[in-house]
């Protein structure tokens, strides 16, 4: 198994721009999720979906859009890049649709986006 | 709210034992630990559920204690190999339920030195 597999691994983008960070897994996990972490920020959740065709929004989502027309795919839209979007972008699955309490996150291993 | 983790970063020799504390705001379902080294992504370590539980990892144990709304990770005897960021998520408890998603601190840095 691949497990959670991201493309590309980096991004250089101008402002204004758009473009889709890829999301795949292959341990038919029902969960999904999007965290961007920033230095000394931590990890934080900007959308997350609990089944295809379920999406919802975290702690951050603005600029942001998603979709989840399968169990094994889960891009992450910007829409018009900013700035303040330079990050590193993770993707991770979870096997529970229902909570967390026995069902760890599997991360991917990253995209790192710069906008300039 | 994101959960609150101390101390922000610790520096310790090869054999010294280190706590990490993760404090919420709000009520817990449970809390995850996770590790991750420079460049790469964060590694699952433990879940603590509701209850009070103590849980090991080798070397590596947590507390969490639901009243407190804290949980705990204990490391002992360190190794060289446990350097990096430690991250705890939080999950809400909600209507006696899970909120379902994990909401992170921001990180306790773990550099060990021979």
């Amino acid at each position: 198994n691949a497990g959670v597999t991201q493309t590309p691994k980096f991004q250089v983008l101008k402002t204004g721009q758009s473009m889709t960070l890829q999301c795949a897994q292959d341990m038919n996990h029902e969960y999904m999720s999007w965290y961007r972490q920033d230095p000394g920020m931590g990890l934080r959740l900007i959308h997350y979906s609990v089944g295809a065709g379920i999406t919802d929004q975290g702690e951050v989502p603005n600029g942001y859009n998603v979709s989840r027309s399968t169990t094994e795919d889960f891009p992450l839209r910007l829409l018009s890049a900013a700035p303040s979007q330079t990050s590193v972008y993770f993707c991770a699955s979870s096997y529970s649709r229902f909570g967390r309490s026995n069902s760890p996150l599997h991360f991917g291993n990253g995209t790192r986006l710069t906008v300039t | 709210q994101q959960p609150v983790q101390s101390p922000q970063a610790v520096i310790l020799r090869e054999g010294e034992d280190a706590v990490i504390n993760c404090s919420s705001s709000k009520a817990l379902y449970s809390v995850h630990w996770y590790r991750q080294k420079h460049g790469e992504a964060p590694v699952f370590l433990m879940i603590l559920l509701k209850g009070g539980e103590q849980k090991g990892h080798e070397k590596i144990s947590a507390s969490f204690n639901e009243k407190k709304q804290q949980s705990s990770l204990y490391l002992t005897a360190s190794q060289l190999s446990y350097s990096g960021t430690y991250f705890c998520g939080t999950e809400w408890a909600n209507y006696g339920g899970s909120q379902g998603n994990l909401i992170f601190g921001k990180g306790t840095k773990l550099s060990v030195k021979p």
